[in-house]
């Protein structure tokens, strides 16, 4: 089992509709989690980080996490063409300061 | 101010030869990581400064791939005898403290590596 796993995609989702990325993690006593975007060619920048269960909104974007079932996910409101990108979800485990990442879902945002 | 910096942002070698890269970390962060990225794939933990402790150096794939950081400041990620499987791009990233899981990691630009 993979420490942090992502459906790899393509995620394809209409423009003004909501989009919905997953993330499963392995290590239950992780306690920092992060969302990762990804722009083609270019370097990951933070979206969002969370740590305490429950939801974190940050305008159109909204982390959820779920301790319990060890699953973070990442909502996209009134998603654009310039969302489209992939998203990377990222862990820290206990006791370590590097970040374990999934593979990254692949978003297409849909005109 | 400056985020981090790397160089070079591309480099073709051939297979056998000896690569350096650089990473300059946003200034005053004390934390510096390197990562690995193939082609459609996440990114790999290589290793991890942290201000003068020992690096964390748990992510390195080979004993051809080693690290050096100055202090607090510019890292160079080193790849002997380089193989075609070290293609990749290399990211580092920098946070601004040491031993802070909760920290931001601020990534550059990355420098790809193609091995030909």
């Amino acid at each position: 089992q993979k420490e942090v796993e992502q459906n790899s995609g393509p995620l394809s989702v209409p423009e003004g509709a909501i989009a919905s990325l997953n993330c499963t993690y392995s290590d239950r006593g992780s306690q920092s989690f992060f969302w990762y975007r990804q722009y083609s060619g270019k370097s990951p920048e933070l979206i969002m980080s969370i740590y305490s269960n429950g939801d974190k909104e940050d305008g159109r974007f909204t982390a959820q996490l779920n301790k319990a079932s060890q699953y973070v996910s990442l909502l996209i409101r009134d998603s654009q063409p310039s969302d489209s990108a992939t998203y990377l979800c990222a862990v820290i485990k206990p006791g370590a300061q590097k970040l374990v990442f999934g593979q990254g879902t692949r978003l297409t945002i849909n005109p | 101010g400056a985020g981090v910096s790397q160089s070079p942002s591309n480099k073709v070698t051939e297979k056998g030869k000896d690569v350096e890269l650089r990473c300059d970390p946003i200034s005053g962060h004390t934390a510096l990581y390197w990562y690995r990225q193939r082609l459609g794939q996440g990114l790999e933990f290589l290793i991890y400064f942290q201000g003068n402790s020992a690096p964390d150096k748990s992510g390195l794939p080979s004993d051809r791939f080693s690290a050096e950081r100055t202090g607090e400041s510019v890292s160079t990620l080193t790849i002997q005898r380089t193989q075609q499987e070290d293609s990749a791009v290399y990211l580092c990233a920098s946070s601004p403290r040491a031993g802070a899981g909760t920290d931001t990691q601020y990534f550059g630009p990355g420098t790809r590596l193609t091995v030909l």
